[in-house]
């Protein structure tokens, strides 16, 4: 079965730092385009980051240098790596699977794990 | 980075049809993909591409596309359809990044 189980999530302080993964069952990480897809209370979503099957990593410009996005081949796991969390950085995180060659689709979602950034 | 403007809100009545539409400069290059999401829920693909639907998904959901714009009409809408919609693609300005409207809210009443 595909599935994505997101971990990790719970309060931060601010400026702290904080690992979220995502369990990945049914497919192989490492061959797919994997995201990053949060959302802050009451608001829309925001693609966050996206490693693709080669290995290179993009961020969204309000997580750019704070957090890292990074695959486990062996584990057959994502993470997302946040340091300098802000209270802006609270929301649902939420790992998907991206499809497609010319176009992208993200047919496969998590249930989200909840960070709360705050003191 | 590039935008996806959606209205934040529509209405439709219990039966009739609704379109959804989604606008934005990426759109005149990429295809746009659809979302529903109902509260407390993780987001469900409903349409996708030129004229995808994945399995499962009703087909009174289907896309279409012009322009700058991307629209996804629920035709024959059910209570069941009453969830908030967002679209996404690529995105022009760096092609490697994704973006996202801001979400319709959709009420049938």
């Amino acid at each position: 079965e595909v599935q994505l189980v997101e971990t990790g999530g719970g309060l931060i302080q601010p400026g702290g730092s904080l690992r979220v993964s995502c369990e990945v069952s049914g497919f192989t990480v490492n061959t797919n385009y994997m995201n990053w897809v949060r959302q802050a209370p009451g608001k829309g979503l925001e693609w966050v980051s996206i490693i693709y099957s080669g290995g290179t990593t993009y961020y969204a410009d309000s997580v750019k240098g704070r957090f890292t996005i990074s695959r486990d081949s062996s584990k057959n796991t994502l993470s997302l790596q946040m340091n300098t969390l802000r209270a802006e950085d609270t929301a649902v995180y939420y790992c998907a699977r991206a499809v497609g060659a010319y176009y992208y689709y993200m047919d496969v979602w998590g249930k989200g794990t909840t960070v709360t950034v705050s003191s | 980075s590039s935008e996806l403007t959606q209205d934040p809100a529509v209405s439709v009545a219990l039966g009739q049809t609704v379109r959804i539409t989604c606008q934005g400069d990426s759109l005149r290059t990429y295809f746009a993909s659809w979302y529903q999401q109902k509260p407390g829920q993780a987001p469900v693909l409903v349409f996708y591409g030129k004229d995808n639907r994945p399995s499962g998904i009703p087909d009174r959901f289907s896309g279409s596309n012009s322009g700058n714009t991307a629209s996804l009409t629920i035709t024959g809408t059910q209570a069941e359809d009453e969830a908030d919609y967002y679209c996404n693609c690529r995105d022009t300005s760096d092609n490697y990044l994704l973006i996202f409207g801001g979400g319709t809210k959709l009420t049938v009443l």
